[in-house]
């Protein structure tokens, strides 16, 4: 059973550019979160999908950020028109349907630098 | 609003010997779930080991144990025989029943030397 995929694994863009960030949950979930981690810190909560919904987004900023979760295809966290600070890791994680506070399962991070 | 606190920044400790790595956390709520991730340096998240506040009895994975105290609002990882290996950033993580959010803490360094 394959785990949380994230691609790509590294992505850099010059400010001004957009970033686009893939996440595939395993098999069987159908909850996705999003997390970023600044350097030298915890990760912080940015939004939480379900299939062609956004169930919470109270961590995303207001402005450039978007997230989604097709009904077919992988979430996708969009970033426009980068900035210097935008530059994190970003983690996605899965948990099963049903029980939301069941344990998320996380992906390999896309360690985005924005130049 | 929930916190979690990691207290200690960096630890190290040598093979074989036992470590504890701290976490304690504020919140109203009565029903929640409390994790410790791992962060090697390949940056992945693993999970090590989950605690349902409604149970008493203190979760165990293998080497891992956590010391969960309730009233206190602890939730402590204790590592046996450490192995090299264990070198990574230790994460605790609060989220409550009801919720999605987890809430993470600062994280704890451990360095493993042989």
């Amino acid at each position: 059973n394959a785990g949380v995929m994230q691609n790509p694994r590294h992505l850099v863009r010059r400010r001004g550019q957009e970033a686009r960030l893939r996440c595939s949950p395993m098999k069987g979930h159908s909850h996705v979160y999003w997390y970023r981690q600044l350097p030298e810190e915890g990760l912080k909560f940015m939004v939480y999908l379900q299939k062609e919904n956004i169930i919470d987004e109270s961590g995303m900023p207001k402005e450039r950020f978007s997230a989604e979760f097709p009904k077919e295809g992988p979430s996708i966290l969009r970033i426009q028109q980068v900035v210097r600070g935008d530059s994190a890791a970003y983690f996605c994680a899965s948990s099963p349907p049903l029980r939301s506070t069941d344990t998320q399962y996380f992906g390999p991070g896309t360690r985005l630098t924005v130049l | 609003a929930q916190t979690v606190t990691q207290s200690q920044p960096e630890m190290s400790v040598q093979e074989a010997e036992t470590v504890t790595l701290s976490c304690t956390y504020d919140t109203s709520e009565s029903n929640y779930y409390l994790f410790w991730y791992k962060q090697p340096p390949s940056r992945q998240m693993i999970l090590v080991i989950r605690q349902e506040a409604y149970k008493q009895q203190n979760a165990t994975e293998n080497r891992f144990s956590v010391n969960f105290q309730k009233a206190a609002k602890s939730f402590s990882l204790k590592i046996s025989d450490s192995q090299l290996g264990d070198t990574a950033m230790y994460f605790c993580a609060f989220v409550a029943s009801g919720y999605s959010t987890l809430t993470f803490g600062k994280g704890t360094m451990l360095l493993v030397s042989p």
